[in-house]
């Protein structure tokens, strides 16, 4: 039972470079979110899906891209990494019973960014 | 501004001690989840109230929902060092689906020391 899996779990950047990190999940959920997770700050959330094709910003979207292409993965990427991302990314998903929420977000175990 | 507060930021306690950590909301809750995180570590689905005065445990772990004071508390009878870590509250902030964003405090750091 793999539930919710990211990759990479660490990772060093130089300011302007790309990356994708990925996030898959086995448990057929429609709703997939990220977060990143910073001192003094707690888990803010960057991005959301509701299902295939469908994403939203959250709290802190500015820098960051998402798409929805299949139900199981929901990538996030950086199109010019700065120093201001440097965070630990959390990818959780949870079941969606129509346009009610059912259940408890679960969570990768994170994926360590340094920019430097 | 913060819409869940928690208090407190940090706690140390003896093992064996009792504590409580609170969790205020500045919104109406429709659902208020507790995690554990270790240090390094993902987060741990500990439990979840959805209605006014619910209660629920989990072994020594007790959590409560005050909906009148958009309030919950999460309480913790005998405290082990296996207990220590940072618990979070989250937050459903619409009714209906009408807002999926689960938001969260920003944590209280709990270490137990033997």
């Amino acid at each position: 039972n793999a539930g919710v899996t990211q990759t990479p779990k660490f990772q060093v950047l130089k300011t302007g470079q790309s990356m994708t990190l990925q996030c898959a999940q086995d448990m057929n959920h429609e709703y997939m979110s990220w977060y990143r997770q910073d001192p003094g700050m707690g888990l803010r959330l960057i991005h959301y899906s509701v299902g295939a094709g469908i994403t939203d910003q959250g709290e802190v979207p500015n820098g960051y891209n998402v798409s929805r292409s299949t139900t199981e993965d929901f990538p996030l990427r950086l199109l010019s990494a700065a120093p201001s991302q440097t965070s630990v990314y959390f990818c959780a998903s949870r079941k969606l019973a129509g346009l009610l929420i059912t259940g408890e977000l679960f969570f990768g175990e994170g994926s360590r960014l340094t920019v430097l | 501004s913060q819409e869940l507060e928690q208090s407190p930021q940090s706690l140390i306690v003896q093992e064996g001690k009792n504590l409580t950590i609170n969790c205020t909301s500045s919104k109406t809750l429709y659902g208020l989840y507790w995690y554990k995180q270790k240090y390094g570590e993902g987060l741990i689905f500990l439990m979840m109230l959805q209605k006014g005065g619910e209660e629920k445990s989990h072994e020594k772990i007790t959590a409560k929902l005050d909906e009148k004071k958009q309030q919950s508390s999460l309480h913790i009878t005998a405290s082990q060092p296996s207990h220590a870590g940072i618990y979070l509250c989250g937050a459903d902030r619409g009714s209906g689906g009408s807002n999926y964003k689960l938001t969260f405090g920003k944590g209280t750091l709990l270490t137990v020391n033997p």
